[in-house]
């Protein structure tokens, strides 16, 4: 059972390219997330899909979009890539709203 | 809008002594409070959930709804609970939004 998979795990850019972080779950699992991690900053939502077909800004959607595919998967583009989007990325699933999130094991994307 | 605090970025204790991780929360609504955990080299995983009441580890939270916190405790710290430990919140509509605290980093000395 391989859960939340994210590709790629790692990726260098160079400032103004594109790129698409994709993220694919097998549970069946109605709501998707995306969030960023940097250090002390903890981990913020970037954006959320609470269902097929619809998707939500969250704390720091500023210079990202997502695409809700399908049930399984949930993207997330950098249209024109800048340093301070260096970080890890990790996207979650989860059944419910106020079930358990499972994580994918985070990308690490830098920008130059 | 809800927001996640954790006051505290590092707590170091000594193997076998208490240890308490704070989490305070700003919500209109009612939430639905959780503990997660990176280990080291590992995904992101739940710890537990307010809803639950139970004990994880020999961890226990408790929702303080007066006091808007739901802090983490565990009376005798192990050197496997050293580990990066978020307090989270679930709201909006349906609770469908997940939101973090900046985390805290547990270092259990032997």
């Amino acid at each position: 059972n391989a859960g939340v998979t994210q590709t790629p795990k790692f990726q260098v850019l160079k400032t103004g390219q594109s790129m698409t972080l994709q993220c694919a779950q097998d549970m069946n699992h109605n709501s998707m997330y995306w969030y960023r991690q940097d250090p002390g900053m903890g981990l913020r939502l970037i954006y959320y899909s609470a269902s097929e077909g619809t998707t939500d800004k969250g704390e720091v959607p500023n210079g990202y979009n997502v695409s809700r595919l399908n049930k399984r998967e949930f993207s997330l583009r950098l249209e024109s890539a800048a340093p301070s989007q260096t970080s890890v990325y990790f996207c979650a699933s989860r059944l419910l709203g106020v079930a358990e999130a499972f994580f994918g094991q985070g990308t690490r994307l830098t920008v130059v | 809008a809800q927001r996640v605090t954790q006051p505290e970025k590092l707590l170091s204790v000594f193997k076998g002594a208490p240890v308490e991780l704070k989490c305070n929360y700003s919500y209109s609504g009612s939430p639905e409070l959780f503990w997660y955990v990176q280990y080291s080299r590992q995904r992101l995983q739940l710890l537990l959930r307010h809803i639950s009441r139970e004990s994880i580890k020999g961890f226990t939270a408790d929702l303080n709804k007066g006091e808007t916190s739901f802090h983490l405790k565990k009376p005798f710290a192990q050197e496997e609970d050293s580990a990066m430990y978020y307090c989270a919140l679930s709201g909006g509509a349906a609770g469908n939004k997940l939101t973090f605290g900046g985390g805290t980093r547990v270092l259990v000395k032997p």
